[in-house]
């Protein structure tokens, strides 16, 4: 069973300083990996998908990169403001599926302080 | 577009009733999903569905059922509320390999 794995579990930064959150996944036979936001209280919002065959993907301050072959995805925040601050989600998509299914870890929780 | 709304947003259930929790999509998403979200656990997939008329078994199906009769829409219910069903519920739809979320239905199980 694919087993996903995020280290820290939380993380505090103060407001401008570049950050990496760690994502690590015990199958490397995945589809794709994606990593989301979640707000609290609130549902997940995509942020990015790497395909298997891709080594990162980037958006705005966001670069994520995937290493399949040692299950590892990082995710890169530049400059981080006060409004990062959430719960980010990573998952990946196993091989040979109908739908995308997901297996998701269980989060890093970001503050960023002003 | 409203994209994936959830209904209800909150419910609490005494052990042994019965409920269905409703996720519709009006982004015309042929995959549907429900996950459920515990502490320290992570999402888990519940069950899914590839297309109108089709559901599938995820992760955890035990004491839950569903249907997808019109391709907007994915039903999930539960015959007989136990205290282990306490969880955030959230749905989901794609259409390729990006999957939309809607905010999710709070259930307590007592």
């Amino acid at each position: 069973k694919q087993e996903v794995t995020q280290i820290p579990a939380a993380l505090s930064v103060p407001e401008g300083e570049n950050l990496v959150l760690n994502c690590s996944f015990t199958d490397s036979a995945i589809y794709n990996l994606q990593w989301f936001r979640q707000d609290p209280g609130k549902g997940l919002t995509s942020l990015l998908l790497i395909q298997s065959s891709q080594r990162e993907q980037t958006s705005g301050r966001l670069n994520a990169s995937l290493d399949k072959s040692s299950g590892r995805s990082t995710l890169y925040i530049a400059a981080s403001q006060p409004g990062d601050s959430a719960t980010y989600l990573c998952a990946v998509s196993p091989h040979q599926t109908g739908a995308n299914n997901l297996f998701f870890g269980t989060g890093t929780r970001l503050t960023v302080i002003p | 577009n409203a994209g994936v709304t959830q209904t209800p947003k909150f419910r609490v259930l005494k052990t042994g009733q019965s409920m269905t929790l409703l996720c519709a999509q009006d982004m015309n998403h042929e995959y549907m999903y429900w996950y459920r979200q515990d502490p320290g656990m992570g999402l888990r997939l519940i069950h899914y569905s590839v297309g109108e008329g089709t559901t599938a078994k995820g992760e955890v199906p035990d004491g839950y059922n569903v249907s997808r009769l019109k391709k907007q829409n994915f039903l999930l219910g539960l015959e007989s509320a136990a205290p282990s069903q306490t969880s955030v519920y959230f749905c989901a739809s794609s259409k390729g390999y990006e999957q939309y979320f809607g905010p999710g239905t709070r259930l307590t199980v007592t």
